[in-house]
């Protein structure tokens, strides 16, 4: 079945850098325009970024813009998203997604289970 | 920024009642809008997508309708599994989310 898997959260201090990883199964996951969303504690959800199927295109919300790169293998069919220079408030539960790979089918389905990263000093 | 916000923020319902949940634009999204469902510790689940069109697998007491600016989800008639968070988001620009309804039991 459609699989999405995160991994690589963790606690980190301010300042400091960290790697999620969405490892995808079930489908092909080069063909699939790939998002990540994250959610702060006993918050709402906050798209943070989205890459093409190939990889070419990428685009950040304005809070992660420069600190956040978004890249996918799709050698591996994984996903990741390096963050640097962390902040407070990127504390949050960082989901990958999938969008629907028709044009207009911009929505996201399925989730990964999703990873935690707290930034604490 | 297309800013969705979503009324009320929480709403108690007693199983077997209907609960109507209700997003807004701030400017037209026209059908692109989609539903989700979170419930505590899990990530969110897909409902509705293109504002009226259940996702495989959803039950029909689900419901969504609207287009532009003003949304609605209808749950017809509450079962016990049905007490969630719910999102909705739109994909006409970029993504944005509303800040949830909570559906709690009343």
């Amino acid at each position: 079945q459609v699989q999405l898997v995160e991994s690589g959260g963790g606690v980190v201090q301010p300042g400091r850098s960290l790697t999620l990883s969405c490892a995808a199964s079930g489908f092909t996951f080069r063909s699939y325009v790939m998002h990540w969303v994250r959610q702060a504690p006993d918050k709402g959800l906050e798209w943070v970024a989205v890459i093409s199927s190939e990889g070419g295109d990428k685009y950040y919300a304005d809070s992660v813009r420069g600190r956040f790169t978004i890249s996918r293998d799709n050698s591996r069919d994984t996903l990741y998203l390096q963050m640097n220079s962390l902040r407070l408030e990127d504390t949050a539960v960082y989901y990958c997604a999938r969008q629907g790979v028709l044009s207009g089918t911009h929505w996201f389905d399925p989730w990964g289970q999703g990873t935690l990263v707290t930034v604490s000093s | 920024e297309i800013v969705m916000t979503q009324s009320p923020a929480t709403l108690s319902v007693s199983p077997g009642e209907g609960a109507t949940l209700s997003c807004r634009a701030s400017q037209s999204v026209n059908s692109n809008l989609a539903w989700y469902q979170q419930k505590p510790g899990q990530a969110p689940r897909l409902l509705i997508y293109g504002a009226s069109t259940r996702a495989t697998g959803i039950p029909a007491r689900f419901s969504g309708s609207g287009s532009g600016t003003e949304f609605t989800l209808t749950i017809s008639s509450l079962q016990f599994e049905d007490f969630a968070v719910y999102y909705c988001q739109q994909y006409n620009t970029w993504w944005t989310f509303g800040q949830g309804t909570k559906v709690e039991i009343k």
